[in-house]
C-alpha cells in the first residue's frame, strides 16, 4: 500500500523558516517525480514544486521561487520542502504527491501538514 | 483565479446524475489530459480519474470523466451523501510552466 506521510507543519513568525518532511513507502520512490502542492484555508488546490527522480530537475510555482526548496534522498525515501522569508500567504496545508500513473494526474497523496504564518 | 472554471456549486438528489464542468484552452485542457480530484470534508484529495476518462483501481463505475476540446466533464451517477464533496479538475499548462493547474474546485450538495 502506497503511504505518503508529512511532517514539520506548525507556527511560525513572517519571514521564518519551517522544513516539512514526507516519508514514502509501498512504491519505488526512486523512480518517480514527487510534487508539493498547498491548500490555503478555505481555498483550492495550488501545485508548488516538484523534483524529478535523482533530484537533477527542480520546478516551483512563481510565488515561492527564491524562498522554497525542494529536494529528497532516495535512500530514506523521503520529500523535503525548505521555506524560507515565509509570508502570511503560504498559510496553508501542505500536501506531498506522487503521480505514479500515467498522465501527471497525483494519484496519491499524503494527509496533509498545516503550515501557519503568523505573528 | 483558476485558470481552469468550474461552477462553484451542483447539487442533485440521492440516487440521481450530476455533471461538474471544467472549461480551459488551447494551452491546457485543448492539448492535455485531464484529471478530476474529490476531497471529502477535512480529507486529502483523492484521484478520481485520469487520462480524461479512466478510473484508477478502486473507484467505482458510477464516477466518470470525458473531454472535447478545451472543456471537460465530470459525472457522477447513483448520487449518495457519501458523496458530498469538492471535486477538482487539473490539467498541465505548457505557457504556465506549472506542472498541475487546478481548477477553482465545486461543492457538491446532495441534497
Amino acid at each position: 500500500e502506497v503511504q505518503l506521510v508529512e511532517s514539520g507543519g506548525g507556527l511560525v513568525q513572517p519571514g521564518g523558516s519551517l522544513r516539512l518532511s514526507c516519508a514514502a513507502s509501498g512504491f519505488t520512490f526512486s523512480n518517480y517525480w514527487m510534487k508539493w502542492v498547498r491548500q490555503a484555508p478555505g481555498k483550492g488546490l495550488e501545485w508548488v514544486a516538484n523534483i524529478k527522480q535523482d533530484g537533477s530537475e527542480k520546478n516551483y510555482v512563481d510565488s515561492v521561487k527564491g524562498r522554497f526548496t525542494i529536494s529528497r534522498d532516495n535512500a530514506k525515501t523521503s520529500l523535503y520542502l525548505q521555506m524560507n522569508s515565509l509570508r502570511a500567504e503560504d498559510t496553508a496545508v501542505y500536501y506531498c504527491a506522487a503521480s505514479l500513473l500515467s498522465g501527471r494526474a497525483y494519484s496519491s497523496w499524503g494527509q496533509g501538514t498545516l503550515v501557519t504564518v503568523s505573528s | 483565479q483558476s485558470v481552469l472554471t468550474q461552477p462553484p456549486s451542483v447539487s442533485a438528489a440521492p440516487g440521481q446524475k450530476v455533471t461538474i464542468s471544467c472549461s480551459g484552452s488551447s494551452s491546457d485542457i485543448g492539448n492535455n489530459y485531464v484529471s478530476w480530484y474529490q476531497q471529502l470534508p477535512g480529507t486529502a484529495p483523492k484521484l478520481l480519474i485520469y487520462e480524461n476518462n479512466k478510473r484508477p483501481s478502486g473507484i467505482p463505475d458510477r464516477f466518470s470523466g470525458s473531454k472535447s476540446g478545451t472543456s471537460a466533464t465530470l459525472g457522477i451517477t447513483g448520487l449518495q451523501t457519501g458523496d458530498e464533496a469538492d471535486y477538482y479538475c487539473g490539467t498541465w499548462d505548457r505557457s504556465l510552466n506549472i506542472d498541475v493547474v487546478f481548477g477553482g474546485g465545486t461543492k457538491l450538495t446532495v441534497l
